[in-house]
């Protein structure tokens, strides 16, 4: 079984809808992340928590919300979607430097 | 069809060459930097890790060299295979356990 999962795998939605991206490990790390990948743009931070109590804003948090639920599980919300977030979505998690990733979700906002 | 690195540097090498990608990062306190790849459909994947206290490290069939004085990291892959064909990113940690990722270059092998 994969260590870092994330559902959906694809979504499609419109415009103005409230969508949640889920992740779950269980490599047991304390530290998890939701990234955003554009093409030619590399990897960039939205969110990421040092623990269940701890959230913190990345580089382009706005238009995002998480929700760290357990030490495995750490969720992305787009509370009103627009196109331009359509985009990858991974999450990762880490017990050191390196980090994790999850397969991705592939978003496309309509 | 994958939509990332469409508009990606693009590194194409005959199977059996040897690749080299490079990398420049932007941070002089990073201590810390990893190359990792990306497959179609799939995420990020390590491949090989260095330190700043060192100026280069191998693995097997990958070297990495850093070169503190003007900020460049490069990933050697020796003997590129098909499957080595894949998107590479590096990344440097300058903050504590955050990691800030480069915009990638895309290795495309030609049996």
């Amino acid at each position: 079984d994969a260590d870092v999962t994330q559902t959906p795998r694809n979504r499609i939605t419109k415009t103005g809808k409230r969508i949640m991206l889920e992740c779950s490990q269980t490599k047991g790390h304390d530290r998890m992340y939701w990234y955003r990948q554009d093409p030619g743009l590399g990897l960039r931070l939205i969110y990421y928590s040092f623990d269940v109590k701890d959230i913190n804003k990345g580089e382009i948090s706005d238009g995002y919300s998480v929700s760290r639920q357990a030490q495995a599980k750490f969720s992305l919300s787009l509370e009103s979607a627009i196109p331009n977030q359509t985009a990858l979505y991974f999450c990762a998690t880490s017990g050191g430097y390196e980090q994790y990733f999850g397969p991705g979700t592939r978003l496309t906002v309509t | 069809g994958e939509s990332v690195g469409l508009h990606l540097p693009t590194l194409s090498v005959q199977e059996g060459d040897n690749s080299i990608i490079n990398c420049a990062y932007s941070n002089s306190a990073s201590d810390y930097f990893i190359w990792y790849k990306q497959e179609s459909g799939k995420g990020p994947q390590f491949i090989i890790d260095i330190r700043s206290n060192m100026d280069k490290r191998q693995g097997q069939r990958v070297t990495v060299l850093l070169n503190k004085t003007v900020k460049h990291l490069s990933l050697q892959i020796a003997a590129t295979q098909p499957g080595d064909s894949a998107v590479y990113f590096c990344a440097e940690n300058n903050a504590g356990n955050m990691l800030t990722f480069g915009g990638g270059t895309r290795l495309m092998v030609k049996p």
